[in-house]
């Protein structure tokens, strides 16, 4: 059974157009993430929602919007999408630390490939 | 603030030698490491992680590191490398918040 599942796998789309990502994780973590990863292999945090709030915002232009309708769910929409959104990104979910008062692992998904042409 | 450098982008290894992919990591407050392994087309997978325990530290696929903290370092090793590590590795560290900070990844090939 998958812990942390994207939708979808692959995403090729054209310059200016709106898509979304969807992630789902089963492990009953409290915690999820959005990740990039370009084509250099650098790994960047996105956002963070605990509980369905958000918890971490780095700098992501405003055209990059998370949602969290539920704490298993983080959904990732993108409007007017540009060539250098062309990257991997990862869903990944964990305990929050206060929550366990251990350093939780996180679990990642499968990514999305999206590519901007 | 935290960081996370990764010595060798890419490191080179014959069947059965060993592996040593370095990590070094820069923290005012006591640190968690994580190293993760990424295959080809896939997620991040949790190799080890140390989180103040033991400073020796085994994980999963006969790996294990070392936390050495007047090196500031947490170099990853296995005694011998078999063809399926192949792969690319990550060393994380984290604070006991929400925020992992990442390495830039090393990358392995095993060479037969």
């Amino acid at each position: 059974d998958t812990a942390v599942s994207q939708t979808p796998k692959y995403l090729v789309t054209q310059m200016g157009n709106d898509k979304s990502i969807k992630c789902e994780q089963n492990l009953g973590h409290d915690t999820m993430y959005w990740y990039k990863q370009d084509s250099k292999k650098f790994l960047k945090i996105m956002f963070s929602y605990n509980n369905k709030e958000l918890i971490i915002n780095e700098t992501v232009p405003n055209r990059f919007s998370p949602k969290s309708p539920d704490k298993a769910h983080l959904n990732l929409h993108i409007n007017s999408l540009e060539l250098g959104d062309s990257a991997v990104y990862f869903c990944a979910s964990s305990h929050l630390y206060w929550t366990t008062k251990s350093q939780e692992t996180q679990y990642f998904g499968p990514g999305t490939r999206l590519l901007v042409l | 603030a935290q960081s996370v450098t990764q010595l060798g982008s890419h490191v080179s290894v014959s069947e059965g030698a060993l592996v040593l992919l370095r990590c070094n990591y820069s923290s005012s407050v006591p640190p968690y490491l994580f190293w993760y392994v990424q295959y080809p087309n896939q997620g991040l997978q949790l190799l080890l992680k140390y989180t103040s325990a033991a400073t020796l530290v085994k994980g999963i696929n006969g790996f294990e590191a070392e936390f050495k903290k007047s090196e500031t370092s947490f170099h990853l090793t296995k005694p011998s490398a078999h063809m399926s590590d192949a792969a690319e590795y990550f060393c994380a560290v984290t604070s006991g918040t929400y925020k992992y900070i990442f390495g830039t990844g090393t990358r392995l090939k095993v060479l037969a």
